[in-house]
């Protein structure tokens, strides 16, 4: 079965400072990778995915992420953090032959101080 | 992008009665809908996947008598919960996909519907 673990339920970083958030999968098969920002009482919107190709993914707002097979890894970074980048984020894992179906992560809330 | 609207945003009801969640994707055609849930502070929780025309396909331990889920056409989902009590109160996310018209199945999110029940 597939998991996802997001190290670390709260992360806090001075603005300007590397962002850096965790998470290791497992999976059978090479998965899709998503990554998805949340910010209160709203929907999650996508900040990049991995599905084949270039394993170093860019995203929006200044994320990326790299997929890193013998690790099990595919960890979000932002080098410079800014006040607006505040908000949960999660992983998630999708099985080529599922359908679709995501199994999230816990999520990590991300704090920036000014 | 791909865009899904939820409606209500927010429902406020009484216990026993039973509230409609409308899930819509209004750019393209869906043939599949997820509906999670997300208690405050914690990861969002698969409740069941509902493909057009047919059956939703429910989780394990999710009542389906009690969460009605309808999926009638391409691009309208509806989530009742029925006899709503207060431990079902909860933040509603949907999401939509593509299916055989995307490759990587990407779910497009809903903005959540607050229901809380007194």
């Amino acid at each position: 079965a597939q998991s996802v673990t997001q190290l670390g339920s709260h992360v806090s970083v001075s603005e300007g400072a590397l962002v850096l958030l965790r998470c290791n999968y497992s999976s059978s098969v090479p998965p899709y990778l998503f990554w998805y920002v949340q910010y209160p009482n709203q929907g999650l919107q996508l900040l990049l995915k991995y599905t084949t190709g270039a394993t170093l993914v860019k995203g929006i707002n200044g994320f990326e992420a790299e997929f890193k097979k013998s690790e099990t890894s595919f960890h979000l970074t932002k080098p410079s953090a800014h006040m607006s980048d505040a908000a949960e984020y999660f992983c998630a894992v999708s099985d080529r032959g599922e359908g679709g179906k995501l199994i999230f992560g816990q999520g990590t809330e991300l704090s920036v101080k000014p | 992008g791909a865009v899904v609207s939820q409606h209500p945003s927010w429902v406020i009801c009484k216990s026993g009665t039973s509230v409609k969640i409308e899930c819509r994707s209004l750019d393209f055609q869906a043939t599949t809908m997820f509906w999670y849930r997300q208690f405050p502070k914690q990861s969002l929780m698969l409740m069941a996947t509902s493909n057009e025309g047919s059956k939703a396909t429910y989780e394990q331990g999710v009542e389906k008598d009690k969460f009605l889920i309808n999926h009638a056409s391409l691009t309208l989902s509806t989530l009742t919960v029925t006899s709503a009590h207060p431990e079902d109160s909860s933040f509603y996310i949907c999401s939509a996909s593509g299916g055989l018209a995307d490759p990587y199945n990407e779910q497009f999110f809903g903005p959540g519907t607050r229901l809380t029940v007194l």
